[in-house]
């Protein structure tokens, strides 16, 4: 079936700061999805991807769908406390179903 | 608009007592459901998905059932928890047939069996 890796694991970043996470996959995507999870929360849907190439912003997060269909980008940029969560790359497995990608966990630093 | 509750919040059980967590979406018909189960810090496993009443499909076999009585109704059940059954649970809906894939997730529930 379809992999997802997503990297970083985690990441400390400092207040202010522009910051990246990525996602690939070991099979083409004609869908990719980005979610933030808060704590003690459902995972919420930030950003929507459907066309190769497509870059999407959403405030200070920018997504973009990768040119082979392979592979996501989520930037963050001029960090804030609240950009704590875990972040979640998603991609259609078949119709009913989306493979998940492990989690960015993000801790901002004051 | 579409929403999904799912109740209870939290609830602390011990080993081999039931368990039932219920599901519920307004504003869609016909949605395809899901029950995904996250350990703590850790990613999201999809335990069961459901594309029409009576019609469940299990992704892992293990101590968890589901059943889905009505169109927007969705409940995950065990007849005696384990300590493993410990974990977030979460309830989420996506469009039949719609275009997009996105699936929409309710609150969560924690679970901790003691």
């Amino acid at each position: 079936g379809q992999q997802l890796n997503q990297s970083p694991q985690s990441m400390f970043i400092q207040e202010g700061e522009d910051v990246s996470m990525n996602c690939t996959s070991s099979s083409i995507f004609n869908t990719w999805l980005w979610y933030k999870q808060d704590p003690g929360e459902g995972p919420v849907l930030l950003i929507a991807l459907y066309k190769a190439g497509e870059l999407t912003s959403n405030g200070r997060l920018t997504a973009q769908f990768g040119i082979t269909r392979k592979d996501s980008f989520l930037n963050i940029s001029a960090s804030i406390p609240s950009d704590v969560g875990i972040y979640f790359c998603a991609g259609p497995v078949n119709d009913y179903k989306l493979s998940f990608g492990a989690g960015t966990t993000v801790t901002v630093r004051a | 608009s579409q929403t999904i509750h799912q109740w209870p919040a939290t609830l602390v059980q011990p080993v081999g007592s039931p368990l039932s967590l219920e599901c519920t979406v307004e504003g869609t018909s016909n949605p395809n459901l899901y029950w995904y189960r996250q350990a703590a810090g850790r990613g999201l496993q999809l335990l069961f998905y459901s594309v029409g009443i009576g019609q469940i499909s299990s992704e892992v076999p293990q101590n968890l059932s589901a059943s889905r009585p009505q169109d927007r109704q969705f409940i995950l059940s065990s007849k005696k928890l384990l300590l493993s059954d410990s974990g977030f649970y979460l309830c989420a809906w996506r469009i039949r047939g719609g275009s997009g894939n996105t699936i929409y997730f309710g609150e969560g529930s924690w679970l901790t069996v003691v």
